[in-house]
């Protein structure tokens, strides 16, 4: 998986709390990207990150906050969790002068 | 509005046979176009990336881009059941230094023995 790890690999919560991802790259790639993966919809990006401090939205960023405090990890944050974001969760990195994004293992979050 | 389509499938393929999965874009100024497997339960894998008009050949697998019709293809020879996945079609729509990939939902591709 390139070098990237993804904690945790499963999670179980409830509706209304906190949930933060973990993102973790050894490739000192510039980018790094949060999807989420639901029947029907395919991959859809919900933030991703252009440097240290650098981030932004994607398509269905509602509900979702990131950070990046250090190259290698990239945290993302459902402040107050709902079952729609159930789901199964992936990070992707890629380097600067290419576009081809490397993927994590995933992970799958269930809220109840 | 911006949108990467494939053929949902299920494609189902005989062992041996060629599986030909395609994929269709909205912007023409793209530049960047990568095909991905991904088995069940499993994270997307880069099988191919295509920058230029016409064929790129790795292997069994062979794709193909052609700007003006604004369409993406990938033919997998020899079909195999370990080939068994959906396939995702992804695009760096509009290209330039937009770092995004938009994926397409996937096309699930079935080999029978």
């Amino acid at each position: 998986d390139a070098g990237i790890t993804q904690s945790p690999r499963h999670k179980v919560t409830e509706t209304g709390t906190p949930v933060t991802l973990r993102c973790h790259q050894t490739e000192n790639h510039r980018y790094m990207y949060w999807y989420r993966q639901d029947p029907g919809h395919g991959l859809r990006l919900i933030h991703y990150s252009y440097g240290v401090k650098d981030t932004d939205k994607g398509e269905v960023s509602d509900g979702y906050s990131v950070s990046r405090s250090k190259t290698e990890d990239f945290l993302l944050t459902l402040e107050s969790a709902t079952s729609s974001q159930t789901s199964v969760y992936f990070c992707a990195i890629s380097d600067r002068g290419s576009h081809e994004q490397y993927f994590g293992p995933g992970t799958r979050l269930t809220v109840t | 509005q911006k949108e990467v389509e494939q053929n949902s499938g299920p494609l189902s393929v005989p062992e041996g046979a060629i599986a030909s999965l395609n994929c269709t874009y909205s912007d023409r100024g793209s530049q960047s176009f990568f095909w991905y497997r991904q088995y069940s339960g499993k994270s997307p894998e880069l099988i191919m990336s295509i920058y230029s008009n016409g064929d790129k050949e790795d292997g069994r697998f062979t794709a193909q881009l052609n700007k003006a019709s604004q369409y993406v293809s990938l033919l997998i020879r020899d079909s195999q059941p370990s080939d068994s996945a959906t396939y995702l079609c992804a695009v760096n729509l509009g290209g330039g230094s937009n770092y995004k990939l938009t994926f397409g939902k996937g096309t699930l591709l079935t080999v029978n023995p």
